[in-house]
Parts: C-alpha cells; sequence; structure tokens
C-alpha cells in the first residue's frame, strides 16, 4: 500500500498570501495524484488531476505540481473561501486508493 | 449536472449491518464507475471499493474485505453499500463518489454524494 504524507498539517496563511501544500508518496505515483479541498460540513471537492490539471471550474490560482513521490498544491492570492482542509490522494498502484493526511489552512 | 444523492443517518448498535444508498442523476447510470469511502470523525479519507454500474464487478480494500458489500440495481438507477459486523470505530461519515472517465476507472474522483452519518452505539 503506497502511504502518502502531507506537511505541515496545519498552515496559516495570510488573506492574500501564497501558500504552498507539500505530499509525499512512500514510492513513486508518476504523475497520478489528485487534490481535494473540503470545508466543514461538506463532501470534498476536486481541485486537480493529473498532479496539474486543474479540475472544471477550479480558479486558476490552484495549481498542482510535481511528479514522482513528491508534489505541491499552490494557493496564489488566498481568498476567504480557500480555508479549508486539503487533501492529495494517489491512484498509481491500487487497490487500494490512499489519502494524505491532509492539510488544514486556516487564518493567521 | 451530475449529482449523487445519498440516503439519511443511520444510528445502528454494535454487530447490527447498516445498508447505505447512492443515487446518481445528471449522466448515464451504466457508464462511470462508483466508489465507496468513508470518514471518521475528524480524520481523514478511507476508501473501502468500487464497483462497476455495467457488469456490477466488485473491488474492495483489503481492510474491508470480508464486511462489505457493494452492489446496484440497475432498474432504480441505485448504487449501495453494506457493512456487516459494526462495530463503535465504524461511525464515519460514508461517502459514494464517481469516477471520470466512461467505461474506464480512472481512480480520481470527479463528483461526491452529500455523505451518510452512520454512528454505531450500543
Amino acid at each position: 500500500e503506497i502511504v502518502m504524507t502531507q506537511s505541515p498539517a496545519t498552515l496559516s496563511v495570510s488573506l492574500g498570501d501564497r501558500a504552498a501544500l507539500s505530499c509525499r508518496a512512500s514510492q513513486s505515483v508518476n504523475s497520478n495524484l489528485a487534490w481535494y479541498q473540503q470545508k466543514p460540513g461538506q463532501a470534498p471537492r476536486l481541485l486537480i488531476y493529473d498532479a496539474s490539471t486543474r479540475a472544471t471550474g477550479i480558479p486558476a490560482r490552484f495549481s498542482g505540481s510535481g511528479s514522482g513521490t513528491e508534489f505541491t498544491l499552490t494557493i496564489s492570492g488566498l481568498q476567504s473561501e480557500d480555508f479549508a482542509v486539503y487533501y492529495c490522494q494517489q491512484y498509481s498502484n491500487w487497490p487500494p486508493l490512499t489519502f494524505g493526511g491532509g492539510t488544514k489552512v486556516e487564518v493567521k | 449536472q451530475v449529482q449523487l444523492a445519498q440516503s439519511g443517518a443511520e444510528v445502528k448498535k454494535p454487530g447490527a449491518s447498516v445498508k447505505v444508498s447512492c443515487k446518481p442523476s445528471g449522466y448515464t447510470f451504466n457508464s462511470y464507475y462508483i466508489h465507496w469511502l468513508r470518514q471518521a470523525p475528524g480524520q481523514g479519507l478511507e476508501w473501502m471499493g468500487i464497483i462497476s454500474p455495467s457488469g456490477g464487478s466488485t473491488t474492495y480494500a483489503q481492510k474491508f474485505q470480508d464486511r462489505v458489500t457493494v452492489t446496484k440495481d440497475t432498474s432504480t438507477g441505485t448504487v449501495y453499500m453494506e457493512l456487516s459486523g459494526l462495530r463503535s470505530e465504524d461511525t464515519a461519515i460514508y461517502y459514494c463518489a464517481r469516477d471520470p472517465k466512461q467505461w474506464l476507472v480512472e481512480g480520481w474522483l470527479d463528483a461526491w454524494g452529500q455523505g451518510t452519518l452512520v454512528t454505531v452505539s450500543s
């Protein structure tokens, strides 16, 4: 099973700042990585797939990069609606599909 | 637009079973795979299994292999997830989610149900 590790667990950011969230895989997942956003009381929402492709309707301030074992989700110019928990997920080697433990982006 | 409507919250006693439904709309039911996942309170996401809405073949996470059954009813366009032998650690929100490509499994999830809270308590 591929283990996904996200860091930091919590990221304190000011409105308008840039946030960089890290995700590491225990073995190479090539570019088979997705990112999701989850707000309290809501289901996760797909942001990025194939490591860097934005899902339909996702603003350009969200970008994904990386391949192999190291990935980054960058949020440029943080807006109030971006404060949430973010999860990475690998789909290179499954079952099972596996997720990172999440990074909470909070107001500084 | 694509929507997945799940059944309502459940409260079960330890040892019982629970069956959660997921009814997709806005696309052709038989064309897309459906996944089941869960999220314990304050915790991350855990994948449980997948079903092909056309042939009904399933694949489960080893952790749940002997306790979970995912089925479909083509006549009603509904997918079901049944979990047996419930214990307190199974208290979680259970989600269904759609795989994005017709007839294929990509492994990422482009649409999610609203979630169903299952509480296991004596």
